[in-house]
């Protein structure tokens, strides 16, 4: 079975400043899809990144990008330009592009903090 | 225009009693899921249904029932609700099970409090 690793429970980082959340992951699996997910106060989960095994290239959508090491199975999530929005708990999921039914497998969550 | 939506936001109930939780997506998405997550945060997948077909239950307790009338509905049943029970549920939904680069859309979730 997959499972995914967030080894940071809360982070901190000061407005304007860049920060990186950590996740690694185990799988047999040699395709398959990983995502970052933000958790706001609201609740809501909200689809921050999404990186497709197969490429090398890394990810990036505006301020947030991620270095993949597929080797080393480790996704991590860089938020540059910290802004008071971002603050919310950030999940790493991790989905198999084999197995039927397309289920997320989540981390456990850091908890972003930003100190204006 | 929400895209997924669930009714109700917020559930209080008694230990023993009956629910349901509707969840409904507008975004013609084959493939919809229930999540749970629990106090400490952490999201596990509980059903997912493709066009109205179950394809995962992943050990959930049998006194919680997904119905599934329409692909744009995925209603979740709980029976003899427990303390255990109380948690945010999720719905979501995706275009294709299986398929690549879909992305899993969620809705705001349910809170359920069971005193």
């Amino acid at each position: 079975a997959q499972t995914v690793t967030q080894s940071q429970p809360e982070m901190s980082v000061q407005e304007a400043e860049t920060v990186t959340l950590s996740c690694t992951y185990d799988t047999s699996e040699s395709d398959y899809y990983l995502f970052w997910y933000k958790q706001p106060p609201s609740r809501q989960m909200i689809l921050v990144i999404r990186q497709e095994a197969y490429k090398q290239q890394n990810a990036t959508e505006n301020r947030f990008s991620v270095n993949f090491q597929k080797a080393a199975k480790s996704f991590s999530l860089k938020i540059s330009d910290s802004q008071l929005g971002d603050a919310a708990m950030y999940f790493c999921a991790y989905r198999s592009a084999v197995l039927y039914g397309n289920k997320l497998v989540f981390g456990a969550g850091t908890i972003l903090r930003v100190k204006s | 225009d929400t895209a997924v939506s669930q009714t109700p936001k917020y559930l209080v109930t008694q230990m023993g009693n009956d629910k349901s939780i509707k969840c409904e997506q507008n975004l013609g998405h084959d493939t919809m899921y229930w999540y749970k997550q629990d106090s400490k945060k952490f999201l596990k997948i509980m059903f997912s249904y493709n066009n109205k077909e179950l394809i995962i239950n992943e050990t959930v307790p049998n006194r919680f029932s997904p119905k599934s009338p329409d692909k744009a509905h995925l209603n979740l049943h709980i029976n003899s609700l427990e303390l255990g029970d109380s948690a945010v549920y999720f719905c979501a939904s995706s275009q294709v099970a299986g398929g690549p680069g879909e992305t899993q859309y969620f809705g705001p979730g349910t809170r359920l409090l069971v005193l």
